[in-house]
């Protein structure tokens, strides 16, 4: 079974702050995503490796950045924290991008006060 | 990117069955997914339909026509523990990378 592991389940971070969300992956798949998920929105993608240090902006990249220099993991960084930042954030990783399942791992929800 | 449309919340009944419905932009279709998202839970994989036709997977069966942009997910037998989100992903046209769709909530009565 894949697994899909992120660092932290519930983060408190004050506005301004440098934020890092850490997830690892152990099925050697070279795809790996980064999903938001609010309320009424769904999920929305971030960004989205492909190979390591390769990435692709993904429809809301604003205030994010990522990085890819391990092919198991893929950080997302908020550079200054912003309240309209508090979220629910999910990591995936695929073996295909088009036909293969998105693997999650169980979600950071992340608050910035 | 892909414009996915699904219905936002549905209930039904212990032991009944409950379609739920989803509409996607056709040009350059992919292939269309459904996850199950229980609150406070990572979505898990469904189905995957390329191809026209219904695909059955116990309780939970997926369709899909290519032609009409429309895939439903059918849950037969329903139980309790079947109240959860639905959510319906394709990727189409310029964008490789699947859509998710808003999701869809069910609740399931006794």
């Amino acid at each position: 079974d894949v697994k899909v592991t992120q660092s932290s389940r519930y983060l408190v971070k004050r506005t301004g702050e440098k934020v890092f969300l850490e997830c690892v992956q152990d099925m050697d798949h070279e795809n790996m995503f980064w999903y938001r998920q609010d309320p009424g929105l769904g999920l929305r993608l971030i960004y989205f490796s492909y190979d390591v240090k390769m990435k692709e902006k993904g429809d809301i990249p604003e205030g994010y950045s990522v990085s890819r220099e391990k092919k198991e993991r893929f950080s997302l960084i908020l550079e200054s924290a912003s309240t309209n930042q508090t979220s629910m954030y999910l990591c995936a990783s695929s073996l295909s991008v088009t036909d293969s399942p998105l693997h999650f791992g169980n979600g950071t929800r992340l608050t910035v006060t | 990117g892909q414009n996915i449309d699904q219905p936002t919340e549905m209930t039904a009944t212990e032991g009944a069955i409950v379609q739920i419905n989803c509409t996607y932009q056709t040009s350059g279709f992919n292939g269309l997914f459904w996850y199950q998202q229980h609150a406070g839970e990572a979505p898990t994989f469904l189905s995957y339909n390329v191809l026209d036709g219904l695909e059955e997977k116990g309780r939970f069966s997926s369709f899909l026509s290519r032609s009409k942009g429309y895939s439903y997910l059918l849950l037969k037998e329903l139980q309790m523990k079947d109240s959860a989100s639905y959510l319906c992903a394709g990727g189409a046209g310029g964008s490789y990378i699947p859509t998710f769709g808003r999701g869809t909530s069910l609740i399931v009565h006794p």
